[in-house]
């Protein structure tokens, strides 16, 4: 089983508020990646990292940003939810050789934002 | 047009049956191709990469790749219940053969009844 932690797993919050999503890997890859996913819909990719101090923002524009300091830490924040943030966010990791195609997913968090 | 699109479902085949799942990407540059499972409330895990035209065989699991057609399928033979769950088709963009991002599709969800 991959270990990539995401906390925490559900959040329910009113509008306004700032919020973190924490992600961690023990498996020292170098790269990164936050997914979004509705219920029925595709993942779609709002934030990707290559290596520390390295971030990029994926093909789905998102109002929320992340930061990679440490190698195993890959952290994503709303500075102000809105219900339309409401969405599944999936953490995931690669390998550091190379690109094989796999990525170790997190179990996800559920936000839900009143 | 959608970069990868799956045909809608969902699929539903009776227990050892062949169940079959299409996918079409609209990059003709694109290299590497995959297809993820993700079970109901869990996280996608892959189970099969494809890069060559041709048939990739994998237990029960078939990946067949046209380029020309662009165009990547997944054959389940003698299906099982514990196959019934939402399969992601995936394709690499960009990045080399050191990096990149999975583009994934809408997802088809099969259900296989006894």
């Amino acid at each position: 089983e991959a270990d990539i932690y995401q906390t925490p797993r559900y959040l329910v919050i009113g509008t306004g508020k700032k919020i973190t999503l924490e992600c961690s890997q023990t498996m020292g890859h170098d790269k990164m990646y936050w997914y979004q996913q509705d219920p029925g819909m595709e993942l779609h990719l709002i934030h990707y990292s290559y290596g520390v101090n390295s971030t990029e923002k994926g093909d789905l524009s998102s109002e929320s940003t992340v930061s990679r300091i440490r190698t195993e830490h890959f952290p994503l924040t709303l500075e102000s939810a809105r219900p339309s943030h409401t969405s599944q966010y999936l953490c995931a990791s690669s390998e550091s050789r190379g690109f094989t195609g796999e990525l170790f997913f997190g179990e996800g968090s559920r936000l839900t934002v009143l | 047009q959608k970069e990868v699109e799956q045909n809608s479902g969902p699929l539903s085949v009776p227990e050892g049956a062949i169940a079959s799942l299409n996918c079409t990407y609209s990059d003709r540059g694109s290299q590497s191709f995959f297809w993820y499972r993700q079970y109901s409330g869990k996280s996608p895990e892959l189970i099969m990469s494809i890069y060559s035209n041709g048939d990739k065989e994998d237990g029960r699991f078939t990946a067949q790749l046209n380029k020309a057609s662009q165009y990547v399928s997944l054959l389940i033979r003698d299906s099982q219940p514990s196959d019934s769950a939402t399969y992601l088709c995936a394709v690499k963009v960009g990045g080399g053969t050191s990096y990149g991002k999975l583009t994934f599709g809408q997802g088809t969800i099969l259900t296989v009844h006894p």
